[in-house]
C-alpha cells in the first residue's frame, strides 16, 4: 500500500455512459498525476495538478476526458460518453513538492466499457 | 525525454541473479535513470534511481557505465514474487518545470520459475 487510494477499483459501464473516478493522494503531496494503461503497455500520462491548478492537460485523450482537483486534495477523472476504446486501467500518482522523483502510484481503476 | 529500449521479456529461476539492461543512447546531461516495478493489477512502484556509476538499495543495484548510454538493473537472488514488469525511464526528473510526468515504454516482463 503506497498511501494513494483510488475508487472504484473496477467499473463496468455501457457505451455512452459517463464515469467518474476518484483519487486520494498522500496527504502532504501537492502534485498529482493521472495515467492510462492499456493491456501490454506502460502507463500513458494524461494530466497533472499542482495543488488545485491543472498545469498540463494537453495529453487528455479527447474533450470527453476532464479532471478536477477542487481543493488541492483528492482528484476526479471523468469520461463522458464512454467508448469501448476507453477500456483501460486508470492510474493516479502523487509526489511531494521536494525534488525527489519518486511517484507513488495508486492501485488503479480498471474500466470496462461494454 | 530520451527513448529507452529494453528486452520484452526475460525468464529466470528462483535464487538466480537477474540483470535487465536498458539502452538510452540519447540520454541528456541532466537526465537521471529510474526503474519502476509493476505487478499485475497494481500501479508501478519505484525501485531505484541513479545518475552514474553504481547505486544500491535494499531491493536492487543499478549499474551505469561512464557513457551513460545504457544501464543495468540487477536483482540479486530473485524469488517468485519478483515476477513483474520492470520499466526503465530516463528524464530530467529534477528539473522543476512542474511537469515531471513519467514516460513509460513497454517494459521487460520478468518471469521467475521455481
Amino acid at each position: 500500500d503506497t498511501g494513494v487510494s483510488q475508487d472504484p477499483r473496477h467499473k463496468i459501464t455501457k457505451r455512452g455512459q459517463n464515469v467518474t473516478f476518484r483519487c486520494d493522494p498522500i496527504s502532504e503531496h501537492n502534485r498529482l498525476y493521472w495515467y492510462r494503461q492499456t493491456l501490454g503497455q506502460g502507463p500513458e500520462f494524461l494530466t497533472y495538478f499542482q495543488n488545485e491548478a491543472q498545469l498540463e492537460k494537453s495529453r487528455l485523450l479527447s474533450d470527453r476526458f476532464s479532471a478536477e482537483r477542487p481543493k488541492g486534495s483528492f482528484s476526479t477523472l471523468e469520461i463522458q460518453r464512454t467508448e469501448q476504446g476507453d477500456s483501460a486501467m486508470y492510474l493516479c500518482a502523487s509526489i511531494s513538492g521536494s525534488s525527489y522523483n519518486e511517484q507513488f502510484f495508486g492501485p488503479g481503476t480498471r474500466l470496462t466499457v461494454l | 525525454l530520451a527513448k529507452t529500449t529494453q528486452p520484452i521479456s526475460m525468464d529466470s529461476y528462483e535464487g538466480q541473479e537477474v540483470n535487465i539492461t536498458c539502452s538510452h543512447n540519447n540520454i541528456a546531461t541532466n537526465d537521471y535513470i529510474t526503474w519502476y516495478q509493476q505487478f499485475p493489477s497494481q500501479g508501478p512502484r519505484f525501485i531505484i534511481q541513479g545518475y552514474k556509476t553504481k547505486v544500491t538499495n535494499e531491493v536492487a543495484s543499478l549499474f551505469i557505465p561512464a557513457d551513460r548510454k545504457s544501464s543495468t538493473l540487477s536483482l540479486p537472488r530473485v524469488s517468485l514474487s519478483d515476477t513483474a514488469v520492470y520499466y526503465c525511464l530516463v528524464g530530467d526528473f529534477f528539473m522543476d518545470t512542474g511537469r515531471r510526468a513519467l514516460t513509460f515504454g513497454s517494459g521487460t516482463r520478468l518471469q521467475v520459475q521455481p
